[in-house]
């Protein structure tokens, strides 16, 4: 069975400083692995994802994510945080059947 | 292309009375699913289809929750009688195929049970 673990609730951080938030796997077999975020009464939306290799994979609004196998870790990382950055992001790991396990979330807050 | 369509946004019930959720998928996307969301945690799937076939249904309490994909096009997610438990944001996605992990996701149904 898949599982995915996001330590943190919540992370602060300030506009323009550096932001991560963290993930961990467990996943049998080669992992495929997602972002995605939600905005406040909004559907959630698609970040990036990683099926296999290059290990630092970039997405969506200059989102990216380093997957690393020996950490079994995929930590989301954004170099220079905005307000609009915002949001719940949610960790993901999918199986060959497409059937996407989701972690708990971390709530991203950027202060001006 | 329009996005995944849900109705209705919002929902309030009294415990034991049923309540119906309605998604259209983007058009030509083969699978479809249902998630549910409790409030400070993340989606859990309900159910999967692709096409108008079940895929995944293992989370689904099947004693009062059902959902149907006739077609293979739109759905219908239903919870008969609800429970207290039950009040949550039910968000419907689609994918283009079951293997892509890349899902599009509707604003979601949220249900308020009293």
């Amino acid at each position: 069975a898949q599982s995915v673990a996001q330590p943190e609730d919540q992370v602060n951080v300030a506009e323009g400083n550096p932001l991560t938030v963290k993930c961990t796997y467990s996943v049998s077999g080669n992992p495929y692995l997602f972002w995605y975020v939600q905005y406040p009464n909004r559907g959630l939306q698609f970040l990036l994802k990683y099926i296999t290799g290059d290990n630092l994979v970039k997405g969506s609004y200059g989102f990216e994510a380093e997957f690393n196998k020996s950490q079994t870790s995929f930590h989301l990382k954004k170099p220079s945080a905005l307000v609009s950055d915002s949001a719940l992001y949610f960790c993901a790991a999918c199986d060959s059947w497409g059937k996407l396990q989701f972690g708990a979330g971390t709530q991203v807050v950027v202060t001006p | 292309e329009a996005g995944v369509a849900q109705s209705p946004r919002y929902k309030i019930i009294e415990k034991r009375q049923s309540v119906a959720f309605w998604c259209n998928p983007i058009s030509g996307h083969a699978t479809l699913y249902w998630y549910q969301q409790i409030l400070g945690q993340g989606p859990k799937l309900l159910i999967q289809f692709q096409n108008n076939g079940v895929v995944d249904d293992s989370q689904l309490p099947k004693d009062r929750f059902s959902a149907e994909r006739l077609k293979g096009v739109d759905s219908t997610l239903k919870i008969q009688p609800a429970k207290l438990e039950d009040s949550a944001v039910y968000l419907c996605a689609s994918s283009r195929d079951y293997n892509t992990g890349e899902l599009f996701f509707g604003e979601g149904s949220r249900l308020t049970v009293l």
